[in-house]
């Protein structure tokens, strides 16, 4: 019940197309939503996160969606840059659990071509 | 302001050795998480410690592994004869406090080699 699925494994868009990558999760519970980016031998590091009372967030090229009925969230990234180039993990957490520890999703290594 | 800090950064060890990860949270943070990352793979929780404390130990291997985070100093995970089973980059991540909004910010990682 602690699962986060995520897809596709990767992913290859041309110079400002739209990459979209997509995630479903079975914990009702789960009640945040974040996107991280990673670049090879780097940490991940926070993008955009969304809270399941919205369903929409945008921040700059970057937006996610949300469908709570559904259990699935989306990372679209528009205008897409080669310098968007890397690995792309959503997770969830629940404020229920003590340290609201993050669950991930596998990864989309995403290549933009110029 | 500087980030979460782990080293050493890249570590080689043969089977049979100890290997320890050091994580110095972000100033401020009081609230450090461990996830493994294999390769080709998402991260994966491990463990979860506040100050002289852990809180959730339950992504932690129960044999071999061990965290802990004194009231002085960074936190350290401890790998005791490892295993090729354990080459992995150990990634560390801090956050100011628990609730709300979470965000946790991760370390560069530590990329263990088990030859």
């Amino acid at each position: 019940q602690q699962q986060v699925k995520q897809s596709p494994q990767s992913l290859i868009v041309q110079k400002g197309g739209i990459s979209i990558i997509n995630c479903a999760y079975e914990n009702t519970a789960f009640d945040y939503f974040p996107w991280y980016q990673q670049f090879p031998g780097k940490g991940p590091a926070l993008l955009i996160a969304i809270r399941p009372d919205v369903s929409e967030k945008k921040e700059g090229r970057f937006t996610i969606s949300f469908n709570k009925s559904a259990k699935q969230f989306s990372l679209h990234i528009m205008d897409s840059q080669p310098g968007d180039s890397a690995t792309y993990f959503c997770a969830a957490s629940t404020s229920e659990a003590a340290g609201n520890k993050l669950t991930f999703g596998g990864g989309t290594r995403v290549l933009v071509k110029p | 302001n500087a980030g979460v800090m782990q080293n050493p950064r890249h570590l080689v060890r043969r089977r049979g050795q100890e290997a320890r990860l050091r994580c110095s949270p972000m100033k401020g943070h009081s609230h450090v998480y461990w996830y493994r990352q294999l390769p080709e793979e998402g991260l994966k929780f491990m463990v979860y410690l506040q100050k002289e404390n852990i809180i959730d130990e339950s992504g932690m291997p129960k044999e071999r592994f061990s965290a802990e985070f004194p009231k002085e100093g960074p936190s350290i995970l401890r790998i005791q004869q490892v295993v090729r089973g354990d080459s992995a980059a150990y990634f560390c991540a801090s956050s100011p406090k628990q609730g709300a909004s979470n965000e946790q910010f991760f370390g560069p990682g530590t990329r263990l080699t088990v030859l």
